[in-house]
């Protein structure tokens, strides 16, 4: 077990729908990452908080949003849901450390109908 | 920008033999490369990297990988397989700057009896 929690594990929600997802980070971890991955597919970034400030991201619209709380915490947010969307959506936390590696939750599997 | 790829889709081996799962990669600059595994409705669990140093490096669950520079591939390796190594192995590179990782398509393992 990595220590990172996600919730919910999985979803259903219709097109033009809102979702949350949520993510405890391992103790001792500042940074929190999450990542799309679709069927058959390889993770792809979405975007990286550093101390609660986004610190990157990556080719996904706006409608993709997050947070990060002062106790590390995390959430992902994503408006105007699209067929596409439907992933397993993964959350990773990492120390401050640049060269370490990412500690992964099991995933919030999102189906949009 | 960095990417790796990986040629194979699947990896059929019987227990007790050999394994290799290939992962090529283009980076500009050192490359920090890591090697993931994915078990059925699991997230990512991290098996080794190579950051810089030796080229053979030694990771979890008696996995090894090569770095080998000229032929810009990060091949991960172990000598005996196990029923209980088929998963999806995913190669990543670590983009620049922060803690991104691009990762490759997944080369799925499987282990006959």
């Amino acid at each position: 077990e990595t220590g990172v929690t996600q919730s919910p594990t999985h979803l259903i929600k219709t097109r033009g729908q809102q979702v949350t997802l949520r993510c405890s980070s391992q103790s001792g971890h500042n940074t929190v990452s999450w990542y799309q991955q679709a069927l058959g597919q390889g993770p792809q970034f979405i975007f990286q908080y550093y101390r609660e400030e986004e610190n990157g991201r990556g080719n996904f619209p706006p409608r993709f949003s997050g947070l990060q709380f002062p106790n590390y915490s995390s959430e992902l947010n994503v408006n105007a849901l699209e067929l596409d969307d439907s992933a397993l959506y993964l959350c990773a936390s990492s120390r401050p450390t640049g060269t370490g590696e990412l500690f992964f939750g099991e995933g919030s599997r999102l189906t949009v109908l | 920008a960095q990417s790796v790829a990986q040629p194979e889709d699947q990896v059929n081996v019987a227990e007790g033999n050999p394994l290799t799962v290939k992962c090529t990669y283009s980076v500009s600059g050192n490359p920090y490369l890591f090697w993931y595994v994915q078990y059925p409705n699991r997230g990512l669990q991290f098996l080794l990297k190579y950051i810089t140093g030796d080229n053979l490096v030694k990771g979890s669950y008696g996995f090894e990988a090569e770095f080998n520079k000229s032929q810009t591939s990060f091949h991960l390796k172990k000598p005996s397989a196990l029923v209980s190594d088929s998963a999806l192995y995913f190669c990543a590179v670590q983009d620049t700057g922060f803690q991104k990782l691009v990762f490759g398509t997944g080369t799925r393992l499987l282990v006959s009896p």
